[in-house]
């Protein structure tokens, strides 16, 4: 079965840092792999995706992550924080079954000070 | 384009009462899924339909909860009745179909029960 662990329930940046949030994943079949972002009252927002083809992909507001089989990581990284990333973080990778069933990690609190 | 619309935003009722869930999803996708995410969890796949059909309610307690999709368009889940552990955001997503890998999220229901 596929399985995601998020390591660091809570990860705290200076703004102007490196940003970097990780994923593990499991599974039994090439995986799809993908970060959402979810800000408070708000639901997820697609943050980038891995389906196949070129292993750094690159999403919106400056994120990046790299798939790396060898690891079964799909580490997410942006260069410099900005106050606005703070956020909750989500990494997911789809189910077997072949309806694109999505499972979630138990998310990353990102939090970006001055 | 309207993005995925979920009322209510907010519920308390009291443990076992019964509750409901409406959600509409962007026009013209075929596939809804409905998430439920506990406090400090990622979200959760309780059903997902593939039009008015359902695809997967494997996560779904069907003892308690509920849910259609009886035109294809927009859907309700219920719950009845509530227990504690329902508290919990209620999220509704959209795709274009079971075949796409991005899927489309709404603000959420977030549930009380006391």
């Amino acid at each position: 079965a596929q399985s995601v662990t998020q390591l660091g329930s809570h990860v705290s940046v200076s703004e102007g840092a490196l940003v970097l949030l990780r994923c593990n994943y499991s599974s039994s079949v090439p995986p799809y792999l993908f970060w959402y972002v979810q800000y408070p009252n708000q639901g997820l927002q697609l943050l980038l995706k891995y389906t196949t083809g070129a292993t750094l992909v690159k999403g919106i507001n400056g994120f990046e992550a790299e798939f790396k089989k060898s690891e079964t990581s799909f580490h997410l990284t942006k260069p410099s924080a900005h106050m606005s990333d703070a956020a909750e973080y989500f990494c997911a990778v789809t189910g077997s079954g072949g309806y694109n069933k999505l499972i979630f990690g138990a998310g990353t609190r990102l939090a970006v000070h001055p | 384009e309207a993005g995925v619309a979920q009322s209510p935003r907010y519920k308390i009722i009291e443990k076992r009462q019964s509750v409901a869930f409406w959600c509409n999803p962007i026009s013209g996708h075929a596939t809804l899924y409905w998430y439920q995410q506990i406090l400090g969890q990622g979200p959760k796949l309780l059903i997902q339909f593939q039009n008015n059909g359902v695809v997967d309610d494997s996560q779904l307690p069907k003892d308690r909860f509920s849910a259609e999709r009886l035109k294809g368009v927009d859907s309700t889940l219920k719950i009845q009745p509530a227990k504690l552990e329902d508290s919990a955001v209620y999220l509704c997503a959209s795709s274009l179909d079971y075949t796409s890998y991005e899927q489309y999220f709404g603000p959420g229901t977030r549930l009380t029960v006391t």
